[in-house]
C-alpha cells in the first residue's frame, strides 16, 4: 500500500489555475487508476491507464481534465482552470494488471480550490 | 451502475458481529472490499471472484453470490481497529479490467 506514491499530499489552487497531481505506481505495476472522492462520499472512477495508453476514461469530465501515463515517469492527472467544485481527494491506485488482483491505493492528494 | 451498500452506518460494541451487504444491478466479475479510515487511503481487505466463493482474513470474511449479484462482508468479534468506512468495489461484466465501481460506503463505529 505504501508503495504507491502520490504528490503533493495537499494542494491549494485559486480558481482558474491549473492543478497537476502525480502518481508513481508500485514497482512492477503497469496499470494505474485515478479516483475522486468528495467529502463523506465514495470513490468515483475517473480514468484507467497503462503505459502510454488511456484504456478507459469514461469517468473523466469531458473538459478541463486530462490524464497521462508516459513511458518514463509518473502518471499525471491535470485539471485546468480549476473551480471550487473540483475540491476533493484524488486517489491513485495501481495493479499488476495481468490478472484479477488487488489494487493498491496511494495516500491521495487533497485539492482545495479557493 | 453503482452498487448499493447496506446498512449505511453501524455502531457496535467491541466483540459484537456485523454484516455489510453490497448489491449490484449488473452482472459482476469480481467484488473487492476496502476499509478506509478518515483522512487515509483505502486499504485492501479481499477480492472475491464469481463462483460463490467465500474468503476469510483473520476475523473478517466475505461471500459472493454471483446469481444474486450480491456480496456480504462479515466482521466477527469486532475490535476497535475495525472502525472506518467499508467500500465494496465491483468489476462489471465478464472479464477483469481492474476498473472498480464503488458503493457509497458503510460507516462502522466500534465502541469499547
Amino acid at each position: 500500500n505504501a508503495g504507491v506514491m502520490q504528490n503533493p499530499r495537499h494542494l491549494v489552487r485559486r480558481r482558474g489555475q491549473e492543478a497537476r497531481l502525480r502518481c508513481s505506481p508500485m514497482k512492477g505495476h503497469s496499470h494505474v487508476y485515478w479516483y475522486r472522492q468528495l467529502p463523506e462520499e465514495g470513490l468515483k472512477f475517473m480514468v484507467y491507464l497503462q503505459k502510454e495508453n488511456i484504456i478507459d476514461e469514461s469517468g473523466m469530465p469531458k473538459e478541463r481534465f486530462s490524464a497521462e501515463f508516459p513511458k518514463e515517469g509518473p502518471s499525471i492527472l491535470r485539471i485546468q482552470q480549476v473551480v471550487r467544485g473540483d475540491s476533493a481527494a484524488y486517489f491513485c491506485a495501481s495493479s499488476p494488471g495481468s490478472a484479477v488482483g488487488e489494487a493498491f491505493f496511494g495516500q491521495g492528494t487533497r485539492l482545495t480550490v479557493v | 451502475q453503482q452498487p448499493v451498500q447496506s446498512p449505511q452506518a453501524v455502531i457496535l460494541r467491541e466483540g459484537e458481529d456485523a454484516v455489510i451487504n453490497c448489491s449490484s444491478s449488473k452482472a459482476l466479475y469480481s467484488v473487492h472490499w476496502y476499509r478506509q479510515k478518515h483522512g487515509e487511503a483505502p486499504v485492501f481487505l479481499m477480492i472475491l471472484l464469481k463462483g460463490g466463493e467465500q474468503k476469510g482474513h483473520e476475523k473478517i470474511s466475505a461471500s459472493f453470490n454471483e446469481k444474486k449479484q450480491q456480496s456480504s462482508l462479515y466482521l466477527t468479534a469486532s475490535q476497535l481497529s475495525y472502525s472506518g468506512t467499508y467500500f465494496c468495489g465491483t468489476e462489471i461484466g465478464s472479464s477483469n479490467t481492474g476498473k472498480l465501481i464503488f458503493g457509497q460506503g458503510t460507516t462502522l463505529q466500534v465502541k469499547p
